[in-house]
């Protein structure tokens, strides 16, 4: 079965400074990775996505994530955090339900908070 | 950009009260998906939709709900007879492609659905 895990609930930094939040995954075959970001009363938006390609992954806003196979992991980072950057994150991985669908498995989310 | 709306934006209901929530996905897509959101738990998958049949549901997916794509454009959810559980944040998403785990989901803001 398919899973993540974010190891940090919550995530405090100051701006300017990078931005580090961990993800491990489990996934029975080569699986497809995703960031969402939830700002306050917005609905989920696509960050960036894993598929197989490089290993390297550039989204939106500046952040970056890697796929990291031998660690199972899959943590987004960003050079330097901007206030707007305050919001919620979720690792996602996708997983197929038998022959006739998907669905998104999502981790608990990782609160990030910035400061001035 | 297209993007999935839903409405309404927030719901109050008596418990054992029928609701309807509504979604557009973007227009050439075609799988559509709910997820709810528990206050202060991971978002879940409810039920995926391709050509006007439900291709996989979770378990959460009891018969109290249905979905329905009643004319070109809405994806509804219907609880035909809502539990204090029920309250949540319900999203809608919906993707381009052939329903693979690389499929990207755009989602809704949700509609947040408060049972009294």
């Amino acid at each position: 079965a398919q899973s993540v895990t974010q190891l940090d609930s919550h995530v405090s930094v100051s701006e300017g400074t990078p931005v580090l939040l961990r993800c491990n995954y489990s996934s029975s075959y080569s699986p497809s990775l995703f960031w969402y970001v939830q700002h306050p009363n917005k609905g989920l938006q696509l960050l960036l996505k894993y598929t197989s390609a490089a290993t390297l992954v550039k989204g939106i806003n500046g952040f970056e994530a890697e796929f990291k196979k031998s660690e199972t992991s899959f943590h987004l980072t960003k050079p330097s955090a901007h206030m707007s950057d305050a919001a919620e994150y979720f690792c996602v991985v996708s997983a197929r339900i038998n022959q006739a669908g998907t669905a998104l498995i999502f981790g608990k989310g990782t609160t990030l908070s910035v400061s001035s | 950009e297209p993007e999935v709306t839903q409405t309404p934006s927030h719901q109050v209901t008596q418990m054992g009260q029928e609701v309807i929530l509504r979604c557009v996905p973007i227009s050439n897509h075609l799988y559509f998906y709910w997820y709810r959101q528990i206050l202060g738990q991971k978002v879940e998958f409810l039920v995926s939709f391709y050509n006007n049949e439900i291709s996989e549901k979770s378990e959460i997916f009891d018969d109290q709900f249905s979905v329905e794509r009643p004319d070109g454009s809405n994806f509804t959810l219907k609880i035909r007879s809502t539990k204090l559980e029920d309250s949540a944040m319900y999203f809608c998403a919906s993707s381009e492609g052939g329903g693979g785990t690389t499929d990207t989901q755009y989602f809704g803001p949700g509609t947040r659905l408060t049972v009294l």
